[in-house]
């Protein structure tokens, strides 16, 4: 399956700045997404990350607040923009590859806003 | 998505068999059952995924009630680097993304 690469893996950040995490995915991918996993929660889902186009965002996102890249088929970008301490959390990026029924995780970019 | 239910906690002695248990009554005939793993500090893995039969795999098993409305994994023995959160998720082949539930958190005991 296919390897992900996420930095930073972690950051403390000043509130009212924005962050951009990269994913780097070792092979092509037909899809990817963002998620977001706040302390001692389970992870849910940001957007969809979409080539040549605009990201598909989840209720309760937005694309203000979460811009997302995806200029290719192995690499995208989640920028936290304006940040306030609600935003410290672990964001995760995540990969389906061409015939693969197996998701691929990043091991996430932990976030500190202060 | 079909909602799931798990314990938010299970125990087990190291190399010892685990099950784990998941309701998912709300799942429709085309849902693939997967399961997931989280390890502390790291992205969710891959562990099994099955529609009706029972499925094995060098990780694990997973064994599927016949009317589909619940499914255990199963760790034949359970070793200290098993200790994660293991989530079950019911997947429908429209569906592009995960939806993650709350999960069961797995203690292994030395």
């Amino acid at each position: 399956s296919a390897v992900i690469s996420q930095k930073p893996s972690r950051d403390i950040c000043q509130r009212g700045t924005s962050l951009t995490i990269q994913c780097q995915v070792d092979s092509q991918v037909t899809m990817m997404f963002w998620y977001r996993q706040q302390p001692g929660q389970s992870l849910t889902l940001i957007a969809t990350a979409n080539q040549g186009s605009e990201a598909t965002y989840e209720s309760g996102f937005v694309i203000d607040k979460f811009p997302i890249s995806r200029p290719n088929l192995t690499f995208s970008t989640l920028t936290v923009s304006n940040m306030s301490p609600e935003d410290s959390s672990i964001y995760l990026c995540s990969a389906l590859g061409r015939g693969k029924y197996g998701y691929t995780f990043g091991s996430g970019t932990r976030l500190t806003v202060v | 998505d079909a909602k799931t239910t798990q314990p938010n906690s299970m125990e087990s002695n190291e190399e010892e068999p685990v099950h784990l248990p998941c309701n998912h009554s709300t799942i429709s005939g085309t849902d693939y059952i997967h399961w997931y793993r989280q390890l502390p500090s790291q992205g969710p893995e891959y562990v099994i995924h099955g529609l009706t039969s029972n499925v094995n795999n060098r990780m694990a098993s997973l064994a599927i009630a016949e009317d589909r409305k619940s499914s255990t994994l199963i760790l034949h023995r359970a070793t200290l680097r098993d200790a994660a959160v293991y989530y079950c998720i019911p997947r429908s082949g429209s569906a592009r993304q995960l939806t993650f539930g709350s999960g069961t958190q797995l203690t292994v005991l030395p």
